[in-house]
């Protein structure tokens, strides 16, 4: 059974710093993995989509990464901004129909 | 377009109640699905459909149906409502085969009494 996890669960940067999330999963039969950012009491806007044969993908200050046999992806942000301040969630596809397995996330807060 | 819509945004419920979460989406996806997310929990699968006519369960599929007449929605009933199932609803849409990038309505919030 696929298992996704988050680490850290919140942390917390000054402006400007460059930082990276980390997301693990324990099947490396994956068909994708999602990258998305969370505002509290919000939907989930997608980020970042790596499919299986990719390494890495990259949106402006964002760069995801996926190795799939070490089960590791990582999302990195570059010179972060206080409106970077949300709960980031990586979500593993099994196959091409639409299930995701979530991780349970990383809340980050970007002080000024 | 506007994506993936979902009513109401927020619903109160007595024990035994019965609702219909509704979802649409307007970029012709075949693939829709429900999640619900919980503190603690994430955001776990509860049914999904790879086109009209199709469902099918996820992780925690009980105590809740669907059914997928038309392309554009993928209504979730709640049967008898449970405080167990008191959360926040949220429905997803992708094109599946085309890398599957998955786009989420803003939720139902659900507080069930």
């Amino acid at each position: 059974k696929q298992e996704v996890t988050q680490i850290p669960a919140a942390l917390s940067v000054p402006e400007g710093e460059n930082l990276v999330l980390n997301c693990s999963f324990t099947d490396s039969a994956i068909y994708n993995l999602q990258w998305f950012r969370q505002d509290p009491g919000k939907g989930l806007t997608s980020l970042l989509l790596i499919q299986s044969s990719q390494r890495e993908q990259t949106s402006g200050r964002l760069n995801a990464s996926l190795d799939k046999s070490s089960g590791r992806s990582t999302l990195y942000i570059a010179a972060s901004q206080p409106g970077d301040s949300a709960t980031y969630l990586c979500a593993a596809g099994s196959s091409n129909t639409g299930k995701l397995i979530f991780g349970q996330g990383t809340t980050l807060q970007v002080k000024p | 377009n506007a994506g993936v819509t979902q009513t109401p945004k927020f619903q109160v419920l007595k024990t035994g109640q019965s609702m219909t979460l509704q979802c649409a989406q307007d970029m012709n996806h075949e693939y829709m699905s429900w999640y619900r997310q919980d503190p603690g929990m994430g955001l776990r699968l509860i049914h999904y459909s790879v086109g009209a006519g199709i469902t099918d369960q996820g992780e925690v599929p009980n105590g809740y149906n669907v059914s997928r007449s038309t392309t554009e929605d993928f209504p979730l009933r709640l049967l008898s409502a449970a405080p167990s199932q008191t959360s926040v609803y949220f429905c997803a849409s992708s094109y599946g085969g085309k890398g599957n990038e998955q786009f989420f309505g803003p939720g139902t919030r659900l507080t069930v009494l």
